[in-house]
This record gives C-alpha cells, sequence and structure tokens, in this order.
C-alpha cells in the first residue's frame, strides 16, 4: 500500500530564510510521481512542484526546490527566501503508476513566515 | 497551470435539502476528476473518482447514494450531497486531470458546505 508521511505539524521561519519541509513515502510501484501544493487559509491547493521517480534530477521551479532522496524515500520541500505570503498549509502527495491518477497525501505541515 | 473552476464557493443549506457542487475544467478536457472532503486543518480525503461518460468510483467507507456524482462532459463533474445532516457540513474540493491521466491534478478553488 502507498503512503505518505509528513512529520511536522507546523514550522515557524524566519521572512527570508530558507526552510525544509519533510516527506517520506512508501509504495511498491516502480514508477510513481510525487507532488507538493500549498494550501492558503482561503482553501484552495496550488500546485507548487512535480518529482518523478525516475527523474535524474532534483525538480525546481521558482523558490521552490525538491530534495528527491530515492534510496531514503524522501522528498522534502525546500523553500529559498520565505516570503510572508509563503504561510500556509502544504501538502506532499504521491501519484502511483498502477491507479487511475488518485493522489494520496500527506498529513500536512502548516509554515508560519515571520516578519 | 491548468484552471478549474468550483461553483458555489460556498453554501448554506437546511438540513433535508440536496445541494448541487460543479466542477469545471476552464482551458482543458478532463476525462477524470476528483473529488475530495476536507475537514479543518486536516488532510484532504479521497471521496471518488469520476470519469467521463461513465459510473464514479467511490472510496471505501464513501455512500454513493448520497453522495451522487455525474461527469456529463469532459469539462464538467458534478458532486450532488442529497438529503445534506448537519454532519455533512465540510470543504469540498474538486480536482481534474488531463487527457493523459498521468498528468498534474489541478484543484477547483473549493465549496463551503454549512447544513444547519
Amino acid at each position: 500500500a502507498q503512503k505518505i508521511t509528513q512529520t511536522q505539524p507546523g514550522m515557524f521561519v524566519q521572512e527570508k530564510e530558507a526552510v525544509t519541509l519533510d516527506c517520506t513515502y512508501d509504495t511498491s510501484d516502480p514508477s510513481y510521481g510525487l507532488f507538493w501544493y500549498k494550501q492558503p487559509s482561503s482553501g484552495e491547493m496550488i500546485f507548487l512542484i512535480y518529482q518523478g521517480s525516475y527523474d535524474q534530477q532534483n525538480a525546481t521551479e521558482g523558490r521552490y526546490s525538491l530534495n528527491f532522496q530515492k534510496a531514503r524515500k524522501s522528498a522534502n520541500l525546500v523553500i529559498s527566501a520565505s516570503q510572508l505570503g509563503d504561510s500556509a498549509m502544504y501538502f506532499c502527495a504521491m501519484r502511483g503508476a498502477l491507479n487511475t491518477g488518485k493522489l494520496i497525501f500527506g498529513q500536512g505541515t502548516t509554515l508560519q513566515v515571520k516578519p | 497551470g491548468a484552471v478549474v473552476s468550483q461553483h458555489p464557493s460556498r453554501v448554506i443549506c437546511k438540513s433535508g435539502t440536496s445541494v448541487k457542487i460543479e466542477c469545471r475544467s476552464l482551458d482543458f478536457q478532463a476525462t477524470t476528476m476528483f473529488w475530495y472532503r476536507q475537514f479543518p486543518k486536516k488532510s484532504l480525503m479521497l471521496m471518488a473518482t469520476s470519469n467521463e461518460g461513465s459510473k464514479a468510483t467511490y472510496e471505501q467507507g464513501v455512500e454513493k447514494d448520497k453522495f451522487l456524482i455525474n461527469h456529463a462532459s469532459l469539462t464538467l463533474s458534478t458532486l450532488t450531497v442529497t438529503s445534506a445532516h448537519p454532519e455533512d457540513s465540510s470543504f469540498y474540493i474538486c480536482s481534474a486531470v488531463g487527457t493523459s491521466g498521468q498528468e498534474t491534478q489541478y484543484f477547483g478553488p473549493g465549496t463551503r458546505l454549512l447544513v444547519l
């Protein structure tokens, strides 16, 4: 069975500093995809970044990068130069190759950026 | 990224009434849409997978007669909460995937349902 674990219920970071949000996963699928979404208080889910299991390089999207360590089954999100608008809940999710595109979500991490 | 809309954004209804929520992919065709439910400060719980032109696939524990899903076209899926009760009050959010099924899921803005 697939499983996603986010062990940090809440995190604080000072504005302009970098922060790492942890995500570990478990799957028996040889091919899978890992996603990070941001959910501000308004409730919308905003897609941030994607990493395929066969991708050789870590994914990056602007200030977001994914530290993908396949052997350790971790896919941590790194946000550089934090901004006040980064305060939100962040979800890690996984899609396996054998299902119909369903995502399995982690428990989420609430990030608060301090001025 | 692709745009998914959801309507209404908020709805308050009386116990016993039915509520319909629409999910539309605005700039792409979505053969598959997903419906989630989310309680405050919790993760998203997948309720069902909606495929265009076929019956929805419900997750274990989700009552299909309670939560009716219709995927009428490649850009529209609807969720109807029938005979709503206060315990159905929640945040409902849909997502849509392009035709390959292995693409990124894009989410609608969600619907907050309050049943009195």
